[in-house]
């Protein structure tokens, strides 16, 4: 079965520094997006992206966070100046339609750590 | 506002038995629900939804029913099995036509021999 991966499942990082979190979607899945879970809490949209640009984004998604597809296979998520209450699970997700509940696939996740 | 939330933190269960999880919901619009589990190390993984023409909604070993009167759903899962202990989440779209998922704080199921 077709899955969404990412990659690293685990990044540790000083606070102010820049990470990038890479997500490889579904092959042909033209919807992605980007979700966090802060330890103990609730699953959080940030972004959502279609044909290059952004759809929808979360109040969390301020200027410190972008989006990118880089090439024809890759989806990323760049926060460009990491602070302490950024650490969390950050999950991609991609659908062939936009669409939600069956329809979304989300990755393992990368857990980001901001020391 | 809107505000998707579950009525119990964590759920034990003995192997075999029935587990019902349940959530409740705020906005009297809401018209699509979706349940998901997630395992340890994993994302969420789509488990069955319900849109609000429909009170009640089978799959295999699991069934959702939805009381909108209460604006209450739940989870049913038959002969619970090891492999469903999992943190199980109730989520709705946040408005229509969006991209936005909400997401309940979860109820993490406990399954003992």
């Amino acid at each position: 079965e077709p899955e969404v991966t990412q990659t690293p499942s685990h990044q540790v990082t000083q606070m102010g520094q820049e990470v990038i979190l890479r997500c490889v979607p579904i092959s042909n899945h033209l919807y992605f997006y980007w979700y966090r879970q802060i330890l103990g809490q609730k699953v959080e949209f940030l972004v959502s992206f279609y044909n290059n640009e952004i759809s929808e984004k979360s109040e969390i998604f301020d200027d410190q966070f972008s989006v990118e597809r880089p090439d024809g296979s890759n989806f990323t998520l760049k926060i460009r100046s990491t602070k302490l209450e950024d650490s969390a699970m950050y999950f991609c997700a991609s659908s062939e339609f936009r669409g939600l509940g069956e329809k979304l696939f989300f990755g393992s996740g990368t857990q980001l750590s901001v020391l | 506002g809107e505000s998707v939330g579950l009525h119990l933190p964590t759920l034990s269960v003995q192997e075999g038995d029935n587990s019902i999880i349940n959530c409740a919901y705020s906005n009297s619009a809401s018209d699509y629900f979706i349940w998901y589990k997630q395992e340890s190390g994993k994302g969420p993984q789509f488990i069955i939804d319900i849109r609000s023409n429909m009170d009640k909604r089978q799959g295999q070993r699991v069934t959702v029913l939805l009381n909108k009167t209460v604006k209450h759903l739940s989870l049913q899962i038959a002969a619970t099995q090891p492999g469903d202990s999992a943190v199980y989440f109730c989520a709705e779209p946040a408005l229509y036509n969006t991209d936005k998922l909400i997401f309940g704080t979860g109820t993490r199921l406990q399954v003992f021999p």
